[in-house]
């Protein structure tokens, strides 16, 4: 299995900050990456696929980034809906989730 | 519009099967992959393998290969995830959730979701 190591494991932020959370892969993905985000008791969501594709309907303060074993996901300006947790995922072979980030109210 | 709507919570004991389901509507059935993710209480995402309906090709993850089967039946385009002697560490919510394109084969990010069915195992 290929290692995903989500960091930070957990945050916490104001609206309207800027938040990065990074996904480091065990071997090279390409970009062969998603995020996801999940709200408690929900299903998850796609927010972005190969890297940097951003999902139909997700706000464009939602953008990602990387390429090889290192992919981050930036939301430039947190909004009260953005409260959640995130995933990040990698389908270059058997895929494989993140741990997971959890983004909380400062 | 597209969206899988699964079956509801189960409680089973130790032992038993189950076969919990997931329906398809709104786009074509067959074209698209279709996995199942676990979550156990309180914890991560975990891939356990994806079918494609329009010939039941499959693929599972290590972890899961031999503890679990996955079948689709496109006359009612569901797709099933089954157990035949559930344990208590089976316990957890499953999503199914279809692949984001047709395009990509058996490795692919999920766009569509499930509600998530609960799986309950305790004697």
């Amino acid at each position: 299995d290929i290692q995903m190591t989500q960091s930070p494991s957990a945050l916490s932020a104001s609206v309207g900050d800027r938040v990065t959370i990074t996904c480091r892969a065990g071997q090279s993905l390409g970009n062969w990456l998603a995020w996801y985000q999940q709200k408690p008791g929900k299903a998850p969501k796609l927010l972005i696929h190969k890297a940097s594709i951003l999902e139909s309907g997700v706000p464009s303060r939602f953008s990602g980034s990387g390429s090889g074993t290192e992919f981050t996901l930036t939301i430039s300006s947190l909004q009260p809906d953005d409260f959640a947790t995130y995933y990040c995922q990698q389908y270059n072979t058997d895929p494989t989730f993140g741990q997971g980030t959890k983004v909380e109210i400062k | 519009e597209e969206q899988l709507v699964q079956s509801g919570g189960e409680v089973k004991k130790p032992g038993e099967s189950l076969k919990i389901s997931c329906k398809a509507s709104g786009y074509r059935f067959a074209t698209y992959w279709i996995g199942w993710v676990r979550q156990m209480p309180g914890k991560g995402l975990e891939w356990m393998g994806v079918i494609y309906p329009g010939d039941s090709d499959t693929r599972y993850s290590p972890s899961f290969q031999g503890q679990v089967t996955i079948s689709a039946d496109t006359s009612t385009s569901i797709v099933y995830l089954q157990w035949s002697s559930l344990r208590a560490s089976d316990s957890a919510t499953y999503y199914c959730a279809r692949h984001v394109d047709d395009q990509g084969g058996d490795l692919n990010a999920f766009e569509i979701w499930g509600q998530g069915t609960m799986v309950t195992v305790s004697s």
